[in-house]
């Protein structure tokens, strides 16, 4: 039974440059969650998807945007990266959208800005 | 608004030791959701237990056991004869009702360290 997959594992980017982080989600499950997560704090919500759309979103600029595909995986955009967007990218996966549901993460992505 | 607290920021302990971590919580809803999750060095959180705010009995599981006391907003996380492989970051977090909020707010963690 695959676990929520993503990719890349690691990576480093320049500030302004953009990038894109995939998510496979955990078999059987059709909501997709981010979550951005600094050096030393928790996870901060950035988004949800379900059903291709953005359910629910965190406090984060609109440099930040998703997309969910028909098969359920997604993608994190990040533009005009800023330092300060180094962090572990989590993503998380659920059967429905209800905030009852377990979320289950994968091993993130660390992204660092230069 | 709902905060999760973990006011211990890193705990040592030595093999077998017994070892509670702390989690508070403040919401305004009458139903949410309560969870642990693990964290070792490779960044994944691991799923410990999910709690329900009308279901307040104690559960254990192994060595591991959780308190949940709405009275303190308290669900606290205790870990029996510790392990080295129990080592790693410990996250509570906090959902709302099932028509609401979808996100899960996360305390800041408590490192736990398991000497050998």
């Amino acid at each position: 039974d695959a676990g929520v997959t993503q990719s890349p594992t690691h990576l480093i980017k320049t500030r302004g440059q953009q990038v894109t982080l995939r998510c496979s989600p955990k078999s059987g499950h059709d909501t997709v969650s981010w979550y951005q997560q600094a050096l030393g704090q928790g996870p901060q919500f950035i988004f949800q998807y379900y059903e291709e759309e953005e359910r629910q979103r965190g406090n984060f600029p609109d440099r930040f945007s998703g997309h969910q595909f028909p098969n359920y995986s997604s993608e994190l955009n990040v533009n005009a990266l800023l330092l300060g967007d180094s962090a572990l990218y989590l993503c998380a996966s659920s059967f429905g959208a209800s905030s009852g549901n377990t979320i289950y993460f994968g091993e993130g992505s660390w992204l660092t800005v230069v | 608004a709902q905060k999760v607290t973990q006011a211990q920021t890193e705990i040592s302990v030595v093999e077998k030791e017994d070892v509670t971590l702390d989690c508070v919580y403040e919401t305004r809803d009458t139903t949410y959701y309560l969870f642990w999750y693990k964290q070792p060095p490779s960044g994944e959180l691991v799923f410990l237990i999910r709690r329900n705010s009308f279901d307040e009995q104690n559960e254990i599981s192994g060595r591991y056991s959780w308190n949940f006391q709405k009275s303190t907003s308290s669900f606290n996380f205790t870990i029996t004869a510790s392990q080295v492989v129990d080592s790693a970051v410990y996250f509570c977090a906090l959902s709302g009702p099932p028509s609401g909020t979808y996100k899960y707010i996360f305390g800041t963690g408590t490192r736990l360290k398991v000497l050998a």
